[in-house]
């Protein structure tokens, strides 16, 4: 089965420093990758995705996502973690006609 | 361009009533979704379409019924509501391409009692 897995629900980082969100994916050929934001009460919004060449992708609010095609990864990024980051972040891949979602992972940035 | 719009936004239902969800797009986009969201599960997909008047199933479709007779809107239909349909549903569209990047609405609350 086709499927994203983001294997940590919750992560929380302190103001200023990194964050990683995990994600995996287990999908058939050579799938894009996103990453999508969800605030409180609001639809999903498009972060960045990779579709080819250089591994790691530069997004919007200043994420950043590294592909790793041998242990088929793509990992959100953020060098300094601000306090509006806190939100619901997915990673998704493409199907046929269709994204495959992860389940999420909701980010705390601590003050 | 107001994007991708749903109505409504918030609706509750009692057991074995009926509804249709609207959703609009005025980006011309060839593609558009129907999917739930429900705690620790992300989103899973209900029904899409490629285009006007044609629609197929995705994931979890069994209780819901959509139709696609103009492009720029998808109707996601509840025959008889049922608990288990308590859940926020979001719409989303994209061009047919290669970006496969999709726009959301943002969401309609549904409660089913």
């Amino acid at each position: 089965a086709q499927s994203v897995a983001q294997p940590e629900d919750q992560v929380n980082v302190a103001e200023g420093n990194p964050l990683t969100v995990k994600c995996t994916y287990s999908v058939s050929g050579n799938p894009y990758l996103f990453w999508y934001v969800q605030y409180p009460n609001r639809g999903l919004q498009f972060l960045l995705k990779y579709i080819t060449g250089d591994n790691l992708v530069k997004g919007s609010y200043g994420f950043e996502a590294e592909f790793n095609k041998s242990q088929t990864s793509f990992h959100l990024k953020k060098p300094s973690a601000l306090v509006s980051d806190s939100a619901l972040y997915f990673c998704a891949a493409t199907g046929a006609n269709n994204l495959f979602f992860g389940t999420g992972t909701r980010l705390t940035v601590i003050p | 361009n107001a994007g991708v719009t749903q109505t409504p936004k918030f609706r509750v239902l009692k057991t074995g009533q009926s509804m249709t969800l609207l959703c609009a797009q005025d980006m011309n986009h060839e593609y558009m979704y129907w999917y739930r969201q429900d705690p620790g599960m992300g989103l899973r997909l209900i029904h899409y379409s490629v285009g006007e008047g044609t629609t197929a199933k995705g994931e979890v479709p069994d209780g819901y019924n959509v139709s696609r007779l103009k492009k720029q809107n998808f109707l996601l239909g509840l025959e008889s509501a049922a608990p288990s349909q308590t859940s926020v549903y979001f719409c989303a569209s994209r061009f047919r391409g290669s970006s496969y990047e999709q726009y959301f609405g943002p969401g309609t609350r549904l409660t089913v009692t």
